[in-house]
């Protein structure tokens, strides 16, 4: 069974500036889809990423941006400018491509604080 | 364009009473997953399903049941509510494997 793990509960960061966030993941799959979420105050899940295992760019998007590295089973997410409405847990996500397997599975999260 | 909707958006129950989550996506999306969210725990998957009249078990299945009688709509039933079920419950969505989850806005269940 594949699992994720994100072992930071929390981080804080000051407004402007620039926080990683960490995920690891375990699979003996070698085609799969990554996703980070967020999930403010609202409660409300929202996409903040994907990035597919086969392509080996990194995939962006605007100030967020993931440092993706397949043989170390690692998918970290680099917010950029931070900025107060970024306060909100950070959940990342892992699914299998392969038919049979159709699980999303999610970390533990980590919430992010914004200081001004 | 309505999304992923979720019916009751809180409930309160006495341990041992049944009920039922409805979950309604209009986005003819094939795949339907149930979750519950608790601190420091994440989004557990309880239950999903991969088209109509399809169900499979999720990482916390004990005490749910779920179906899938209709596309559009996945059923979350709790026979004989207990107080370790009092959750924070989502409902997601998403048209193939490979795409992003839609996900409602949660249900807080409550058992006393």
């Amino acid at each position: 069974a594949q699992t994720v793990t994100q072992s930071q509960p929390e981080m804080s960061v000051q407004e402007a500036e620039t926080v990683t966030l960490s995920c690891t993941y375990d699979t003996s799959e070698s085609d799969y889809y990554l996703f980070w979420y967020k999930q403010p105050p609202s409660r409300q899940m929202i996409l903040v990423i994907r990035q597919e295992a086969y392509k080996q760019q990194n995939a962006t998007e605007n100030r967020f941006s993931v440092n993706f590295q397949k043989a170390a089973k690692s998918f970290s997410l680099k917010i950029s400018d931070s900025q107060l409405g970024d306060a909100a847990m950070y959940f990342c996500a892992y699914r299998s491509a392969h038919f049979g397997n159709e699980k999303l599975t999610f970390g533990t999260g980590t919430r992010l604080t914004i200081i001004p | 364009n309505a999304g992923v909707t979720q019916t009751p958006k809180f409930r309160v129950l006495k341990t041992g009473q049944s009920m039922t989550l409805l979950c309604a996506q209009d986005m003819n999306h094939e795949y339907m997953y149930w979750y519950r969210q608790d601190p420091g725990m994440g989004l557990r998957l309880i239950h999903y399903s991969v088209g109509e009249g399809t169900t499979a078990k999720g990482e916390v299945p004990d005490g749910y049941n779920v179906s899938r009688l209709k596309k559009q709509n996945f059923l979350l039933g709790l026979e004989s509510a207990a107080p370790s079920q009092t959750s924070v419950y989502f409902c997601a969505s998403s048209l193939l494997q490979s795409t992003e989850a839609f996900f409602g806005q949660g249900t807080r269940l409550t058992v006393v």
